[in-house]
């Protein structure tokens, strides 16, 4: 199984500012499958990114991804009041398909 | 527009099941791969079973296996979950998820999710 770690667990920030979530994985992620989600409280999660770097349908620009291997960056460049929510990674490459803790982007 | 209706969810003893379902419309359902993800009270995503477009290949979470079994009737438009010998550590909110594509493992659609609470 392919743990994910990410840090930090919370990110105290203020809108406008830049915000840089970081997820590890404990082997290799194959061919840097990696997804990064948005969930907002009482709401389902929403896909951001895939592929490392690939965006969803519909989602701002400002919010970005890479890394491959072991290491992966979600950065949101500047952050939006509705960006402050969990963010979760998720890798899909291998069986059984794990999830990141989470990161919690809090307004400072 | 896609939608994914989440349902079969409540309160049950440890030891007891629940069906959950899910239905599905907005999109070809035959076409895409189906999942169940789950997330504890207060707590983060875990992925609980995933089953590919047309069925045939089936993956369980160890937590679940030999307990759960996940299944989906393309003529419906559905995907099911039966959970056997439910436990406290069950409970969750239950999430119904889209596989981008027939075999992919990411989620791009999810539901509204459906609460199952395992308690005595």
């Amino acid at each position: 199984e392919i743990v994910l770690t990410q840090s930090p667990g919370t990110l105290s920030l203020s809108p406008g500012e830049r915000a840089t979530l970081s997820c590890r994985a404990g082997q290799s992620v194959s061919s840097s499958y990696l997804a990064w989600y948005q969930q907002k409280p009482g709401q389902a999660p929403r896909l951001l990114i895939y592929g490392a770097s690939s965006r969803a349908t519909g989602i701002p620009d400002r919010f970005s991804g890479s890394g491959s291997g072991t290491d992966f960056t979600l950065t949101i460049s500047r952050l939006e009041p509705e960006d402050f929510a969990v963010y979760y990674c998720q890798q899909y490459g291998s069986s059984p398909w794990t999830f990141g803790q989470g990161t919690k982007v809090e307004i400072k | 527009e896609v939608q994914l209706v989440e349902s079969g969810g409540g309160l049950v003893k440890p030891g007891g099941s629940l069906r959950l379902s899910c239905a599905a419309s907005g999109f070809r359902f035959n076409r895409y791969s189906m999942n169940w993800v789950r997330q504890a009270p207060g707590k983060g995503l875990e992925w609980v079973s995933s089953i590919n477009n047309s069925g045939s290949f089936i993956y369980y979470a160890d937590s679940v296996k030999g307990r759960f079994t996940i299944s989906r009737d393309n003529a419906e438009n559905s995907l099911y979950l039966q959970m056997n010998s439910l436990r406290a550590e069950d409970t969750a909110v239950y999430y119904c998820a889209r596989g981008y594509g027939s075999g992919s493992y990411f989620y791009d659609y999810w539901g509204q999710g459906t609460l199952v609470t395992v308690s005595s």
